[in-house]
């Protein structure tokens, strides 16, 4: 069965480095996402991304982060100085059409720990 | 807004007995909604999804859920619990019609499975 993956599955970095997380989406799915979860806390909004474009996105995706479909298959996303606050587990998720033409649920990568020392 | 709310952070069952996780949403239009599980150290699973079609949602794993538009509800249930069971649960709903919108989550529910 097709799935999402993500790497690195965890990721340690210093306080101001920049990371790129990396997402490969399921091969015929047009709409990307990318959600995170802080330790203890539920699973927030980043950004969708549909037809090479930010569809949508939160008030957590400031001028720090960024996203690109560089090549046709991944899918990254990219923190540019790292903070404290960021550490958290990094969902990729993918969406496409179902059978009957609808489109139904997001498919969840693993996810990225990240851990900003 | 869209929006859901788990009525309970922690639920505890024994094994064998049945499991309800509960969830109530709010929605300006006919929503989807889903069930998510995230076992320890593990990425999230859909468990079941109602998207306007019949309203007992069966899942994996035995699991299901009813959607009750009078009661705004959305509860998941299992009639018998398993202690590979034990994970957080998040109720979900996506944000607008055609579910290409982002994904609302609930709080989580920790099930906690006991011998």
């Amino acid at each position: 069965e097709p799935e999402v993956t993500q790497t690195p599955s965890h990721q340690v970095t210093q306080m101001g480095q920049e990371v790129i997380l990396r997402c490969v989406p399921i091969s015929n799915h047009l709409y990307f996402y990318w959600y995170r979860q802080i330790l203890g806390q539920k699973v927030e909004f980043l950004v969708s991304f549909y037809n090479n474009e930010i569809s949508e996105k939160s008030e957590i995706f400031d001028d720090q982060f960024s996203v690109e479909r560089p090549d046709g298959s991944n899918f990254t996303l990219k923190i540019r100085s790292t903070k404290l606050e960021d550490s958290a587990m990094y969902f990729c998720a993918s969406l496409g059409q179902g059978t009957t033409g609808s489109y139904n649920e997001q498919f969840f990568g693993p996810g990225t720990r990240l851990t900003v020392l | 807004a869209q929006s859901v709310t788990q009525l309970d952070s922690h639920v505890s069952v024994s094994e064998g007995t049945p499991v309800l996780l509960r969830c109530n949403y709010s929605s300006s239009y006919s929503p989807s909604l889903f069930w998510y599980v995230q076992h320890p150290n593990k990425g999230l699973q859909l468990l079941l999804k109602y998207t306007s079609a019949a309203t007992l949602v069966k899942g994996i794993n035995g699991f299901e859920a009813e959607f009750k538009k009078s009661e705004t509800s959305f509860h998941l249930t299992k009639p018998s619990a398993h202690m590979s069971d034990a994970a957080e649960y998040f109720c979900v709903v996506s944000d607008r019609p055609g579910n290409t919108g982002k994904l609302i989550f609930g709080q989580g529910t920790t099930l906690q499975v006991k011998p």
